[in-house]
């Protein structure tokens, strides 16, 4: 059984860098093929895809945040990190990691999500 | 990249169809075979329920169907049940991943 869970501070300031941890299970990263990936969502709005990591360590972000992303795996924790620096309350939202089928493919199983507020 | 365009609701009976349209550009939907679709019930994750514009992951009911022509994607639900009331965002990949609004789905 896959299954991905998403850990993080619920609370963080305005300029400073969030760090969320994606820990998995039921497949491995080192696999070719699998990739994992981050989608935020803010309250009442829409999904929006942030980054990608796949099996080869080669690394994807969003054109529009990608100064401010930075993902990573560690495959023997079988986690992914991804960290967003100088956080701002348009930030805000429920951020899930899910698993990826790669290149192109779909994100066929999701984490629960950890919502993230950003406020002083 | 801009999101893709989908309506912001439909509704349907318990036993009609309904059709979720996904419009984007010869840059993402209509140059790609990779659209998804995926159901969100209020305050859970998203689940797919079509990848590869019109496959569906083992345990999706075949009620749901996909299907793309030019530049839009859509979602056929046939059969409404209640459980189906959701909201459902399409997905493309465009060199990256583009997601489309979303659409409220009400079953009256």
């Amino acid at each position: 059984q896959v299954t991905l869970r998403e850990s993080g501070p619920a609370l963080v300031k305005p300029t400073q860098t969030l760090t969320l941890t994606c820990t998995f299970s039921g497949f491995s990263l080192s696999t070719s093929g699998m990739c994992v990936s981050w989608i935020r969502q803010p309250p009442g709005k829409a999904l929006e895809w942030l980054a990608l990591i796949d099996w080869d360590d080669d690394k994807y972000y969003s054109t529009s945040l990608k100064t401010r992303l930075t993902i990573s795996k560690d495959t023997s924790k079988n986690q992914v990190v991804l960290t967003m620096t100088n956080m701002d309350p348009v930030d805000t939202a429920t951020y899930y990691c899910a698993r990826t089928s790669c290149p192109f493919g779909a994100f066929d199983i999701w984490g629960q999500g950890t919502m993230v507020t950003v406020s002083s | 990249q801009s999101a893709l365009t989908q309506p912001r609701s439909v509704s349907g009976s318990p036993g009609q169809s309904v059709t979720i349209s996904c419009t984007g550009t010869s840059s993402d939907v209509g140059g790609y075979n990779y659209v998804s679709w995926y159901q969100q019930h209020p305050g859970k994750a998203p689940k797919l329920m079509i990848y590869d514009v019109s496959k569906r992951p083992s345990g999706v009911p075949d009620r749901f169907s996909g299907s793309k022509s030019g530049n839009t994607a859509s979602l056929t639900i046939s059969g409404l049940q209640a459980e189906d009331e959701a909201d459902y965002y399409c997905c493309s990949y465009a060199g990256s991943w583009v997601f489309g609004g979303g659409t409220k789905l009400t079953v009256l």
